[in-house]
Order: C-alpha cells, then structure tokens, then sequence
C-alpha cells in the first residue's frame, strides 16, 4: 500500500527566500508524481507533473525533481513571494486507473 | 477550455438526510475521480469512473456511491448521513485512462449538522 508523506508540516520563509518541500513515498514502483497547490477552502491547482522516466520538470520558478530509488521527491521554490502561501500537495501515482495517494501537505506561508 | 465544474459549492444537511454532488469535467475527459478532504484524514479517494464504469473504489462504507453518464458527468451520492461526513469533496478529470495529469474543480463543502 502506498503511503505519501510531506515534510515539514507547515513552514514559514521571509519573502525572496528559496524554499524546498519534500515528499516521501513508500512504493517505488510509481507512474508518476503530481504536485498542486491548495489555497484556503479552494480546489486543487496542478503545478507539476513527473513521470517516472523524468528526473525534472520546471515551470516558471518551480522546479520538481523525481528519485524512484530513494523514494523522495522535491519541489524547489525560487525568490518566494507573498502569493506562494498556500498548501502544497504531492501525489503518487501507482497504475490501476487514475487513483492518487495524496501526502500530508505543507503549509506554507511567505511573509513580507 | 472550461475546467472542471462541481454543484453545489456549499451544502448544510442533517444526520441521516441523503445528498447528491455532481461534477463535470474537462470536455473530451472521460475519467472523473472523487476524493473526501477532512482536516483530520487529508485526502482520500472515494472512487473513480472512466466511461461511465466504476475502475477504483476506495475504502468507504457502502452509502458513498457514484455514477457517471454518457456524456461524463459524475454524481456522487451519500446515504444516511453523519456528522463525519462533513468534508470537502472534491472530483479531478483526466484525459487519459491512467497516469496523465489530474484537474480538480473547486469542490464541495459539505456540512452535516
């Protein structure tokens, strides 16, 4: 059974900072991992998708990378700003339709 | 494109009332996935429909049911409710039969009093 979890829990940056998530999963045997952003009450918002074939995928000033073997992944935040704060999401994909296992998230907020 | 779309945004129901949540996807998306969002639990996946079949069922009691239609809209229903159903429901659209990118739509909240 795959089990997700993010690391810290909540995290709080000055405005400019670079900022890594992480996130942990147990079976390595994944498709592919997404990250989204969760804003207060709202829905899910896609920023990255990684396939397993995939080491990165960048856009904008976020940048994803993927190790199966170790069973992490990271989302590289660069020069945050206020509009960042929200909670991050990362979820695996194992095969077997379109099922995600969902990690733990983190809050973040980046002050001015 | 219009994203993915659910009604109502916001509900109040009693304990053992019935409700029904619909979503509808992305055009051309024919998979559509429910998830349930609680503080306590995160995100947990209710089930999954691609082409009005039901692939993946999670591990919820039987009064959390769902259908989807031939033009791929989904409904989720749930029987006799509980004060623990209170949630955030949330439906993602894919357009592929697994391992393409997920889109969620604003959700639900659910409130059971």
């Amino acid at each position: 059974k795959q089990e997700v979890t993010q690391i810290p829990a909540a995290l709080s940056v000055p405005e400019g900072e670079n900022l890594v998530l992480n996130c942990s999963f147990t079976d390595s045997a994944i498709y592919n991992l997404q990250w989204f952003r969760q804003d207060p009450g709202k829905g899910l918002t896609s920023l990255l998708l990684i396939q397993s074939s995939q080491r990165e995928q960048t856009s904008g000033r976020l940048n994803a990378s993927l190790d199966k073997s170790s069973g992490r992944s990271t989302l590289y935040i660069a020069a945050s700003q206020p509009g960042d704060s929200a909670t991050y999401l990362c979820a695996a994909y194992t095969g077997g339709g379109n099922k995600l296992t969902f990690g733990t998230g983190t809050q973040l907020k980046v002050e001015l | 494109k219009a994203g993915v779309t659910q009604t109502p945004r916001y509900l109040i129901k009693t304990r053992g009332q019935q409700v029904t949540l619909s979503c509808s996807p992305i055009s051309g998306h024919r998979s559509v996935s429910w998830y349930q969002q609680t503080p306590g639990q995160g995100l947990q996946f209710l089930f999954e429909y691609f082409s009005e079949t039901q692939r993946n069922k999670g591990n919820f009691p039987g009064r959390f049911s769902g259908r989807q239609f031939s033009n791929s809209r989904s409904e989720m229903n749930v029987s006799t409710l509980e004060l623990g159903d209170s949630a955030l429901y949330l439906c993602a659209s894919s357009g592929t039969q697994g391992g393409g990118e997920q889109y969620f739509g604003p959700g639900t909240r659910l409130t059971v009093t």
